[in-house]
C-alpha cells in the first residue's frame, strides 16, 4: 500500500537559514506524482511544488526546490533563506498517476522560523 | 477571481441529522476532492471525481456519500454523522489529470454533538 512518512513532527530554525522537511514513500508503482502544500495558522492549503516520477530535474519554485531521490524514495522540501512568513504546517502528499489517481499525504511537520 | 467555494465554513450539528457541505469551482476543473484533517492524521482522501457522474472511494469513505451531476459542484454527504465524523473538511479542484495542482476551498469546520 501507498504511504507517506513526515518523520518531523516540529521544527524550529532561525530565520534566513535553509531548511529541509524530510519525506519519504512507498509505493510500487512507476508512475506516481510527489507535491508538498503550506498550510498557514490561518488554516488555507497552499500548493508549493510537484515532481513528478519521471522527471528528470529536481523541481524548484521560487525558494522552494524538491530533492528527489528516487532510489531512496524521498522528496524533501528545501526552502532557501527561510523567512517568518514560512512558518506554517506542511505536508507532502502524492498521487499515482493513472492508476486509481487517489492522494495521500503525510501527517505534516510543523515549521517554526524563529527571529 | 478563480476559486473553489464551501459552505458552511462552520457546522455545529447533532447525532443522526443528515448534512450536506457543498463545494463549488469555477475554473472548469474535471478533478474534484474531499479531504479530512484531523491532529497528527493529516490530510485523508474522503472521496474523488475525475469528472461528471464519476465517483471513487479515497481511503476514509465510510458514513459519507458525494455526487457529481455537473462539473463544478461536488457536495459531500453525511447521511447519519457521527461524533468522529467532528472534523475540518476540505474540497479540492484540479485541472484534468494534473492532480498536483489541487486548488483548496477555504476548509469547513464540523462538530457533531
Amino acid at each position: 500500500a501507498q504511504k507517506i512518512t513526515q518523520t518531523q513532527p516540529g521544527m524550529f530554525v532561525q530565520e534566513k537559514e535553509a531548511v529541509t522537511l524530510d519525506c519519504t514513500y512507498d509505493t510500487s508503482d512507476q508512475s506516481y506524482g510527489l507535491f508538498w502544500y503550506k498550510q498557514p495558522s490561518s488554516g488555507e492549503m497552499i500548493f508549493l511544488i510537484y515532481q513528478g516520477s519521471y522527471d528528470e530535474q529536481n523541481a524548484t519554485e521560487g525558494r522552494y526546490s524538491l530533492n528527489f531521490q528516487k532510489a531512496r524514495k524521498s522528496a524533501n522540501l528545501v526552502i532557501s533563506a527561510s523567512q517568518l512568513g514560512d512558518s506554517a504546517m506542511y505536508f507532502c502528499a502524492m498521487t499515482r498517476k493513472g492508476r486509481d489517481d487517489k492522494i495521500i499525504f503525510g501527517k505534516g511537520t510543523r515549521l517554526h522560523i524563529l527571529p | 477571481e478563480a476559486q473553489v467555494t464551501q459552505n458552511p465554513r462552520y457546522l455545529i450539528t447533532v447525532t443522526g441529522k443528515k448534512l450536506t457541505v457543498t463545494c463549488s469551482q469555477n475554473m472548469n476543473h474535471e478533478y474534484m476532492s474531499w479531504y479530512r484533517q484531523d491532529p497528527g492524521l493529516g490530510l485523508r482522501q474522503i472521496y474523488y471525481s475525475m469528472n461528471v457522474e464519476v465517483t471513487d472511494k479515497g481511503d476514509v469513505p465510510e458514513g459519507y456519500k458525494v455526487s457529481r451531476k455537473e462539473k463544478r459542484n461536488f457536495p459531500l454527504i453525511l447521511e447519519s454523522p457521527s461524533p468522529n465524523q467532528t472534523s475540518l473538511y476540505f474540497c479540492a479542484s484540479s485541472p484534468g489529470t494534473r492532480q498536483e495542482t489541487q486548488y483548496f476551498g477555504p476548509g469547513t469546520r464540523l462538530l457533531v454533538l
